[in-house]
């Protein structure tokens, strides 16, 4: 069974500094990982994912992640925030054939000026 | 604009009554779901449908209900028998409901009890 776990639930930081969400997953098969936004009061919308070939995946907004194997991880980073970044990541997991996606507990992350 | 609407935005349920939460897209896909969103907690999978008049419970399927006659549209149903039912309930849709694609999301329907 796909499980995915969240390090921290909140991660405040300043404006233009970098920032690191953690994710980690356990499966027993090939994975998909994916990571979606969510602003306040609205779905959720996707900001990248890892399907196969180079692990290093990025979005239009500047963030990227890195698919690990070995340590199960699929961490998400910005070299430079913006306070518009201010939102909760969901990092979630897809295996096998069926579009069942385990989705982690959340990161809120705050973007302080 | 391609997308998923849900309604009402806002709903209000009295005891011993059911409610049902609409969503509906024009995305021409396939498959459609309902998570459920706690505060802190991560979404949890209600119900999903892969093809029309056909669907699979999810992780925390009791005390709802959905049904699947049309392509465009998926309702869910919150019965009285869901005795904790206030929270923030997402429909997405994606192509086809495999592992790897892309799952498209509604704004939500936020659901209190009265």
């Amino acid at each position: 069974a796909q499980s995915v776990t969240q390090l921290d639930s909140q991660v405040p930081v300043f404006e233009e500094a970098p920032v690191e969400l953690r994710c980690n997953y356990s499966s027993s098969v090939s994975v998909y990982l994916f990571w979606y936004v969510q602003y306040p009061n609205q779905g959720l919308q996707l900001l990248l994912k890892y399907l196969s070939g180079s692990t290093l995946v990025e979005s239009i907004n500047g963030f990227e992640a890195e698919f690990n194997k070995s340590q199960t991880s699929f961490h998400l980073r910005k070299p430079s925030v913006h306070i518009s970044d201010t939102a909760e990541y969901f990092c979630a997991v897809s295996e096998g054939n069926a579009g069942k996606s385990t989705f982690g507990d959340g990161t809120t992350l705050t973007v302080k000026p | 604009d391609g997308g998923i609407t849900q309604s009402p935005k806002y709903l209000f349920r009295k005891e011993g009554q059911n409610v049902t939460l609409s969503c509906e897209q024009n995305l021409n896909h396939d498959a459609m779901y309902w998570y459920r969103q706690d505060p802190g907690q991560g979404l949890r999978l209600i119900y999903y449908s892969q093809i029309v008049n056909d669907f699979q419970k999810g992780d925390i399927a009791e005390g709802y209900s959905v049904s699947r006659e049309k392509k465009e549209s998926f309702p869910l149903t919150v019965t009285s028998a869901q005795k904790n039912p206030t929270a923030f309930y997402l429909c997405a849709s994606s192509v086809q409901g495999l592992a790897q694609e892309t799952q498209y999301f509604g704004p939500g329907t936020r659901l209190l009890v009265l």
